[in-house]
């Protein structure tokens, strides 16, 4: 069965850092790019940030370039979030999302067929 | 970058059908036909119901159906059942190298 868990998240003072991981089974992640996505308290799905598969090329999404960085260690089958510099409306669930693979090829903008349960940072004093 | 734009609710009777708009730019929708679409329970992760506008995964039932025009994507949903009610995304690629999603609908079966 291809899975997903994730953890790291936890409370957080403003403008501070933390690092999110995201382990995979089931799968040759390298075959595979991977998302995450965020979900604010109550409000709908927000894309973060994406990798491919080598983890060569990432792609961010302007409310956190400059403050998150992704990366993955395929030898381990995990996905990193690091973010620094932390807001309070960085505050949400954080899902990681592995990307379909269409015709041998997988790009972070395919569809995200398998998400993990989610890990929930909070941002506060 | 703004959202797509969803209506922020459509409901329906059990049986019926019902349409989901998705409207975005000729940046993003009406650029790429990579469109996809995720229905969310509450408190669960999204999952997968369309991708590239109109192709079902392995497993979601042919009830669900996908299709764009210009800027705007819809998603189609006939014999509507009671656990068809969730909450239901849209997402695109965009010319800026990134996904967008949309801002939800909340569909109810009455």
């Amino acid at each position: 069965e291809v899975q997903l868990v994730e953890s790291g998240g936890g409370l957080v003072q403003p403008g501070g850092s933390l690092r999110l991981s995201c382990e995979g089974s089931g799968f040759n992640s390298i075959n595979f790019a991977l998302s995450w996505v965020r979900q604010a308290p109550g409000k709908g799905l927000e894309w973060v940030s994406g990798i491919s598969g080598g983890g060569v090329s990432t792609y961010y999404a302007d409310s956190v370039k400059g403050r998150f960085t992704i990366s993955r260690d395929n030898s381990k089958n995990t996905l990193y979030l690091q973010m620094n510099s932390l807001r309070a409306e960085d505050t949400a669930i954080y899902y990681c999302a592995k990307n379909q693979e269409i015709t041998s090829r997988s790009y972070f903008y395919y569809g995200m067929d398998v998400w993990g349960q989610g890990t929930t940072v909070t941002v506060s004093s | 970058q703004s959202a797509l734009s969803q209506p922020a609710s459509v409901s329906g009777s059990p049986g019926q059908s019902i349409t989901i708009s998705c409207t975005g730019t000729s940046s993003d929708v009406g650029a790429y036909n990579y469109v996809s679409w995720y229905q969310q329970h509450p408190g669960k992760a999204p999952k997968l119901i369309i991708h590239e506008v109109s192709n079902r995964p392995s497993g979601v039932p042919d009830r669900f159906s996908g299709s764009k025009s210009g800027n705007t994507a819809s998603l189609t949903i006939s014999g509507l059942q009671a656990e068809d009610e969730a909450d239901y995304y849209c997402s695109s690629y965009t010319s800026s190298n990134a996904v967008l999603f949309g801002g939800g609908t909340n569909l109810a079966v009455l």
